[in-house]
């Protein structure tokens, strides 16, 4: 059956510090991979989108690698801050277009000052 | 509002009684999406509209569970003789109309939390 893990044990780290967050499936072929970010008591709230044809994708302070071989997704924060702070989910996308998501359980970051 | 609104934001209930949770997505999105999230559970999805097609209903865990979308645009998602397993958050999404990738973004609301005593 299709599973995606992330790490589910919080990361803790300093303020200034790059974040590192992984998401690894298996049984599953995305056409898109996205990052979302979960903050308590809201849903949530898109980041970024790779598509599988793409190795990396940057945005501000955020940048996501995709690994189709190795069914890995990497989600790193640069220069994290204290309002960094919260949970990031992977999720999986079966078609490019309108699409149910897959997610996965979301790890908690926790940036101190 | 531009965003997806979600009603009740909360709702108890006793075992046995039906609810019914409302979402008014973003005005212009085709694409809306019903999604349960359990205390240290992921996202579980539960039913897809689409324009006029048909939806995938295939996420639902029982026939205790329906939605609908009326006029395209506002949908209820329904809940029958609710058990104790049903307390969770319920997210409603929607994506809009435009190129591939705009289509498969999803923008959430910020849930129902159901809680069955």
């Amino acid at each position: 059956s299709q599973k995606i893990e992330q790490n589910s044990e919080a990361l803790n780290i300093q303020e200034g510090k790059t974040a590192t967050l992984t998401c690894n499936y298996t049984n599953y072929s995305p056409a898109y991979l996205q990052w979302y970010r979960q903050d308590p008591g809201r849903g949530p709230v898109f980041l970024l989108l790779i598509r599988e044809n793409e190795k990396e994708k940057r945005k501000e302070r955020l940048k996501v690698t995709f690994d189709t071989t190795l069914k890995q997704s990497l989600f790193h924060i640069t220069a994290s801050q204290p309002a960094d702070s919260a949970t990031y989910l992977c999720a999986l996308a079966p078609n490019s277009g309108y699409s149910t998501l897959t997610f996965g359980k979301g790890t908690m970051l926790l940036v101190s000052p | 509002g531009a965003g997806v609104s979600q009603s009740p934001s909360n709702k108890v209930t006793e075992k046995g009684k039906d609810v019914e949770l409302r979402c008014d997505p973003i005005s212009g999105h085709t694409a809306l999406y019903w999604y349960r999230q359990s205390l240290g559970q992921g996202l579980e999805f539960l039913i897809y509209f689409q324009g006029n097609s048909a939806p995938d209903k295939s996420g639902l865990p029982s026939d205790r569970f329906s939605a609908e979308r009326t006029g395209g645009s506002v949908s209820t998602l329904t809940i029958q003789r609710t058990q104790q397993e049903d307390s969770a958050v319920y997210l409603c999404a929607s994506s809009g109309a435009g190129q591939a990738i705009a289509k498969n973004i999803q923008y959430f609301g910020a849930g129902t939390r159901l809680s069955v005593l």
